[in-house]
């Protein structure tokens, strides 16, 4: 199947300061890509859509101006969490669409904010 | 929403068939039904997906009743390693911006 990459796999950053995980594409363009996150023993939160060029669509509940979002190519996207605090910690996952409309994920990133 | 309704746990023997059920009663035309599974700590693993006819490829089989109403996915010698939570959802697969909404999924669990 596509390949999906995040980075990085896992980072801890200190509560205030801003983190960017990065979400690739690796054998295939995406036009759309999506970003999740799943706190323990729950299931995939979809926070947003990343569509390339345009802005991104957030899903309610979801602060744009805190988890900012770019897709400024076919093959990557990133997620900001800024300003970050303990309770964004938790496993973010991206998510890209083939070009058949098949979705396959990244391996997470794991943030911690102490 | 989770269109799907899925049990939340299930066991299963290594070395035999797992079959993993889901109801989609209120699935559309256009919707197709994907299964995909998570291992812990890792991100969703895409299985396979059907439309009406049965599927199969190197992972699994997919049985889709006449009516599309549910699904069953088969892991034919389950082992160890496919012990995980495992979605079923239904999707507009002609639209590459609609997203995968996920529900709480069946855990599975092969036991030795």
């Amino acid at each position: 199947g596509a390949v999906v990459s995040q980075h990085p796999s896992w980072v801890i950053c200190k509560s205030g300061t801003s983190v960017k995980i990065e979400c690739r594409s690796l054998d295939f363009q995406a036009t759309t890509m999506f970003w999740y996150r799943q706190f323990p023993k729950q299931s995939l939160m979809l926070m947003a859509t990343s569509n390339e060029g345009s802005k991104a669509t957030y899903e309610q509940g979801v602060e744009k101006d805190k988890f900012l979002i770019n897709h400024a190519s076919l093959t990557l996207s990133t997620l900001t969490v800024t300003s970050a605090h303990p309770e964004d910690s938790s496993f973010y996952i991206c998510s890209a669409t083939t070009p058949g409309n098949t979705i396959y994920f990244g391996e997470g990133s794991w943030l911690t904010v102490v | 929403d989770a269109k799907t309704t899925q049990p939340p746990s299930m066991d299963c023997a290594e070395g035999r068939a797992a079959n993993l059920p889901c109801n989609h009663s209120t699935i559309s035309g256009n919707e197709y039904v994907y299964w995909y599974r998570q291992i812990h700590s890792q991100g969703p693993q895409y299985i396979i997906h059907g439309l009406k006819n049965n599927e199969t490829n190197e992972m699994a089989s997919l049985i889709i009743t006449e009516d599309r109403k549910s699904s069953t996915l088969i892991l034919p010698h389950a082992t160890l390693r496919d012990t995980a939570v495992y979605y079923c959802i239904v999707r507009d697969r002609n639209s590459g911006n609609t997203p995968l909404v996920f529900g709480k999924g069946t855990r599975l669990s092969v036991i030795a």
